[in-house]
């Protein structure tokens, strides 16, 4: 499998402009994940799906993100409007569960996104 | 949620035996203990994960005393590629709380020749 793909992988844009990232789990995982890192906050969980629903998206910023999952095997983050203080990398991670025996979340390579 | 305190910082050595210790006093029966590794412009790794005594892969150790207040990685003749920041969690990880996963600062650990 070639693990979790995200695009673009790197992203700069206008402050109002809108940013979609893209993420394509591993097949056969349910579980999906958004996150955030910045050097202040470190890594954050945004948020996470189950079988394409969405389960808990506490930890998205505000109005201004919005996270869908059509299917199995994609998954967008949309930030509308973008603001430079959403400059960071974001990263997608899958998970089958405990299906091996423990659970373990992997991680694509990330998006740097830079807001201007 | 169980909180998890551990080094920002540590220096070692080419071949010599790394050990990180992290705490988390208000673990839950039910959670788990998961260590992951990043490096610099990649996502984190999964390292290990256990429940309680010892657990061991190809790469890591992990030691967890009786009252899983703590746990300590150990990393064998560690190389330069093994620096990194490694991030200990706490959580059941189980159902609803697979978003239960804090990743916190991290240990930055530092190998050097």
């Amino acid at each position: 499998d070639a693990g979790v793909i995200q695009s673009p992988r790197h992203e700069v844009t206008e402050m109002g402009q809108e940013v979609t990232l893209r993420c394509k789990p591993i097949s056969g995982h349910d579980y999906l994940f958004w996150y955030r890192q910045t050097m202040m906050r470190g890594l954050e969980l945004l948020i996470y799906f189950n079988n394409n629903v969405p389960i808990d998206d506490s930890g998205m910023p505000e109005d201004r993100f919005s996270a869908k999952m059509p299917n199995a095997s994609f998954s967008t983050l949309k930030i509308q409007p973008s603001e430079p203080r959403d400059s960071a990398v974001y990263f997608c991670a899958s998970s089958g569960g405990w299906d091996r025996g423990y659970n373990e979340q992997f991680f694509g390579p990330g998006t740097r996104l830079t807001v201007l | 949620l169980a909180k998890t305190t551990q080094p920002i910082s540590m220096d070692s050595y080419e071949g010599q035996e790394v050990n990180i210790t992290c705490s988390h006093n208000n673990i839950a029966t039910n959670d788990y203990i998961t260590w992951y590794q990043q490096f610099p412009s990649q996502g984190p790794r999964f390292i290990i994960q256990g429940y309680k005594t010892k657990v061991t892969n190809e790469v890591a150790s992990l030691f967890i005393p009786a009252d899983r207040k703590s746990s300590t990685l150990s990393l064998p003749r560690v190389s330069l590629s093994d620096t990194a920041v490694y991030y200990c969690l706490v959580g059941d990880q189980y159902g609803g709380s697979q978003g239960n996963l804090i990743f916190g600062k991290g240990t930055k650990l530092s190998v050097k020749p």
